[in-house]
């Protein structure tokens, strides 16, 4: 079965801090995104990876960094966040050539 | 710039009655699109996809139509049950796109018992 896994459910940070989420997939997926979703907007992306060490910006990728070292691991970075960085962080993953894309359960980020 | 538009935040339907959802597009260059469903804590599910070669595509309870000379695309769900209580979003996708999807605002539907 296809599973998606993110690090943590709920996150609560402080402004300035340094913050990673962890995503990780075990269907052996080429491509990896990461979205935020907010009231209103949907989903937006943020990055996106299509291989190992290799890194796209999506539409937002404004105050986020990224890391892929490993195929089944896509780490989001928020190098200081700040308040309007609140929001719902969803992963994704997809075969090379799929439009397909599964998702985790999502993390919810307040940053205060 | 909202591509991918849909214009309906919430909807409600009696159960047994049909469901539709509505979803716009301005990019002449969409050529997949793809629905999700998705549950409060949950991440998005993938629903049922059409490609722009065709203007149907059915799956079960699921039907999507394409209006490609409308850039409209509509869910049909019949008969609706109170498990199809979720938030849809539309989503759209193109050759180059690198397997990039755009998504809509996404509607909230209800069905009522």
């Amino acid at each position: 079965d296809v599973k998606v896994t993110q690090s943590s459910r709920y996150l609560v940070k402080r402004t300035g801090e340094k913050v990673f989420l962890e995503c990780v997939q075990d269907m052996d997926h080429e491509n990896m995104f990461w979205y935020r979703q907010d009231p209103g907007l949907g989903l937006r992306l943020i990055y996106f990876s299509y291989d190992v060490k290799m890194k796209e910006k999506g539409d937002i990728p404004e105050g986020y960094s990224v890391s892929r070292e490993k195929k089944e691991r896509f780490s989001l970075i928020l190098e200081s966040a700040s308040t309007n960085q609140t929001s719902m962080y969803l992963c994704a993953s997809s075969l090379h050539h799929s439009y397909e894309q599964y998702f985790g359960p999502g993390t919810r980020l307040t940053v205060t | 710039d909202q591509q991918v538009k849909q214009n309906s935040p919430s909807l409600s339907v009696q159960e047994g009655r049909i469901s539709i959802l509505n979803c716009d597009y301005t990019n002449s260059m969409f050529d997949y699109f793809l629905w999700y469903k998705k549950y409060p804590a949950e991440g998005p599910t993938f629903l049922i996809s059409i490609s722009s070669i065709k203007d149907k595509n059915e799956d079960g309870r699921f039907t999507v139509f394409l209006n490609k000379s409308a850039k409209h695309l509509s869910l049909h769900i019949v008969p609706s049950q109170p498990g199809d209580s979720a938030v849809y979003f539309c989503a759209a996708s193109w050759a180059q796109g690198a397997q990039k999807l755009v998504f809509g605002q996404g509607t909230r539907l209800t069905i009522n018992p």
